[in-house]
């Protein structure tokens, strides 16, 4: 099976700006979880959709925003882009099979630098 | 509050040695913990998992424990090869909250 792909890869942009980032999971799966690593808090929770609901969050700003599309890919928006916003966006995916249902497997993410 | 914790940021062990890698966690409700190797820039590689029923489980080089009374956990990687330097990630989770807690990581070098 192919892997979790995220696009675009890199992607530079200015304060106040707003940003699409996208992801495609494993085929079948239909759990996406969208995660932030940074240097200083490390890799952090941002949401979760299952079968195109938001299903879990995690405590950032309104400003991030997502959804999912009834094939199962994400996209992930920010808005009102802020120097600190500067991270690696990271997708992972998980499907049901039994015994397996946390394993999470993570695409190659989304560098974003915000100036 | 770090709910999952890995209080050695870096690991230096010989090619051919084990290598221990630990993770102690705080949340008692965490069910499920998954073990992820990381390259700078690239996303997390799931290496192996364990269920809280089981203390113990085994894939190749690698051997996760688990001992719930203690709230810890173990990453061994037997034999230890050059391919193995990276960050590993400990992480957590738990059913009804599908979010993964992440440690903050260990960098481990495989010396030559």
């Amino acid at each position: 099976k192919a892997g979790v792909t995220q696009t675009p890869r890199y992607l530079i942009k200015t304060r106040g700006q707003q940003v699409t980032l996208s992801c495609s999971p494993i085929s079948g799966h239909r759990s996406v979880s969208w995660y932030q690593q940074t240097p200083g808090q490390g890799l952090q929770f941002l949401f979760e959709y299952f079968s195109e609901t938001q299903r879990n969050k995690g405590n950032f700003p309104g400003r991030f925003s997502g959804r999912q599309f009834s094939n199962s890919r994400s996209e992930m928006n920010v808005s009102t882009l802020e120097l600190g916003d500067s991270a690696l966006y990271l997708c992972a995916s998980s499907g049901e099979e039994r015994d397996r249902y946390y394993e999470q497997y993570f695409g190659p993410g989304t560098r974003l630098t915000v100036t | 509050d770090q709910q999952v914790k890995q209080n050695s940021p870096s690991l230096s062990v010989q090619e051919g040695r084990i290598s221990i890698l630990n993770c102690d966690y705080t949340n008692s409700m965490f069910d499920y913990f998954l073990w992820y190797k990381k390259y700078p820039a690239e996303g997390p590689t799931f290496l192996i998992s364990i269920s809280s029923i089981k203390d113990k489980n085994e894939d190749g080089r690698f051997t996760v424990f688990l001992n719930k009374s203690a709230k810890h956990l173990s990453l061994h990687i037997v034999p230890s090869q050059p391919g193995d330097s990276a960050v590993y990630f400990c992480a957590a989770i738990y059913f009804g909250n599908e979010k993964l807690t992440f440690g903050t990581g260990t960098r481990l070098t495989i010396i030559p």
